[in-house]
């Protein structure tokens, strides 16, 4: 089926770690983007790519890095973890010009760091 | 800069009744999309309406209309006809359109939380 796949759905990760989360679409999107979700905060953006080879910061990027690897990847790295990490992130993917389509979300990942 | 504003508290509304969930916006940008999102309780995001900035008419889906007032930069989501599956948090976001694609940030709300009683 046509989406948004995230991987791992669930990540329990030590303080100091590192980690990458994985996101690709297969809708020829150009447009990508990561967000964290925490209660009572809504959806803030982490990072995002208007098109392959391009990135810009979003809300909270501050402890992340993130690689638009193709027109079809964008991963984001946790470098080294820490508890104020922990969350549920989301990726997303949008075009312009086909806005009544909505921004496509793949289904996050549960990420616990102890 | 792009800002999204949803103050209302947990909202309620009875079954078959209509709610509206409002949203305010403030951006410099002169081409922009305003859309609103629905997360049930098992946390996946469902696109529910898209209004563009150009658009004339207030957009509608099914039960979802959207109340947009471009010049007091509101975008309220309005759900007629209540069902005990509308309970779940709505989200409202905008994303930049310029024409280039260069600036293409979606930024989204805090999200209002709709419960529905029978």
């Amino acid at each position: 089926n046509a989406g948004v796949t995230q991987t791992p759905k669930f990540q329990v990760l030590k303080t100091g770690q590192s980690m990458t989360l994985q996101c690709a679409q297969d809708m020829n999107h150009n447009s990508m983007y990561w967000y964290r979700q925490d209660p009572g905060m809504g959806l803030r953006l982490i990072y995002y790519s208007a098109s392959e080879g391009t990135t810009d910061k979003g809300e909270v990027p501050n402890g992340y890095n993130v690689s638009r690897l193709n027109k079809r990847e964008f991963s984001l790295r946790l470098e080294s973890a820490a508890p104020s990490q922990t969350s549920v992130y989301f990726c997303a993917s949008s075009e312009l010009g086909q806005g009544s389509l909505g921004a496509f979300f793949g289904q996050g990942t549960r990420l616990t760091v102890v | 800069a792009q800002k999204i504003t949803q103050t209302q508290p947990g909202m309620f509304v009875q079954e078959k009744e209509a709610v509206t969930l409002d949203c305010t916006y403030d951006t410099s940008d002169q081409s922009y999309g305003l859309f609103w999102y629905k997360q049930p309780s098992s946390g996946e995001m469902i696109f529910l309406i898209y209004q563009g900035s150009y658009d004339e008419q207030n957009a509608t889906e099914g039960r979802y209309s959207l109340n947009f007032q471009k010049a007091r930069k509101s975008a309220n989501l309005v759900i007629s006809a209540s069902q005990l599956g509308d309970s779940a948090m709505y989200f409202c976001a905008m994303r930049e359109e310029s024409f280039t694609g260069a600036n293409s940030k979606l930024t989204f709300g805090k999200g209002i939380t709709l419960s529905v009683r029978p």
